[in-house]
């Protein structure tokens, strides 16, 4: 079946900082790949999204994009804020009319000024 | 904007009591979904509805059970609250419009429950 794997955390980076959050998938097809926040408190917000092999998502000064030959979708920025601090899930969802998301476990980034 | 209010944050209940948890989305979205959430876990797959009246499992169905009789509200029911239903829970809802598997999901805030 459908699966992600995101790297472990937590993980503390300083102000300004280059993030990478890395993101793996198992899936038949061609699944559309997702990026999900979660604030502190709150529920999930999407964030980012592509759905075919080369698309780069975009948003909030994050990217990630979806390589196909590596099965991968790496979330990445340049510089870090601390308001960035949150839980990020990557999920995919399968072609093949089936609703469902499919999410990693995530992973919580705390900012340090 | 999207809005799904789910609605209570949070809830403490007794082992055996019956649970309702509802959600409400305001954008005519077919699909609703009920999420829970543990550490480490990530989010899983309690139930799904693409329809009025219709309910699919999701990966763990096993102690809950939903309703879905409007098309803007789903229910979430745990028929005998037990201490390991302890978790948060999230609602989501999206479209079936266009090209469905692009659309995203749009969450509630959730709703942290306690059984004690």
């Amino acid at each position: 079946g459908d699966s992600v794997t995101q790297m472990e955390g937590p993980v503390t980076l300083s102000e300004e900082a280059f993030l990478t959050i890395n993101c793996t998938y198992t899936a038949t097809g061609y699944p559309s790949l997702f990026w999900y926040v979660q604030y502190p408190g709150e529920g999930l917000q999407l964030l980012l999204k592509a759905t075919k092999a080369d698309d780069k998502g975009s948003n909030k000064g994050f990217e990630a994009t979806y390589r196909k030959e590596t099965t991968s979708f790496h979330l990445e920025k340049g510089s870090v804020q601390v308001s960035d601090s949150a839980v990020y899930f990557c999920a995919l969802r399968s072609n093949f009319g089936n609703e469902k998301l499919t999410f990693g476990t995530g992973t919580r980034l705390t900012i340090i000024p | 904007d999207v809005k799904v209010t789910q609605s209570s944050r949070y809830l403490v209940k007794r082992t055996g009591e019956k649970v309702f948890l509802e959600c409400v989305q305001d954008m005519d979205h077919e699909n609703m979904f009920w999420y829970r959430q543990d550490p480490g876990l990530g989010l899983r797959l309690i139930y799904f509805s693409y329809d009025v009246k219709m309910k699919e499992k999701g990966d763990i169905p096993e102690g809950y059970s939903v309703s879905r009789e409007k098309k803007e509200r789903f229910s979430l029911i745990l028929e005998s609250a037990s201490t390991n239903q302890t978790s948060m829970y999230l609602c989501a809802s999206s479209s079936q419009g266009g090209r469905s598997y692009n659309q995203p999901q749009h969450f509630g805030d959730g709703t942290r429950l306690s059984i004690l």
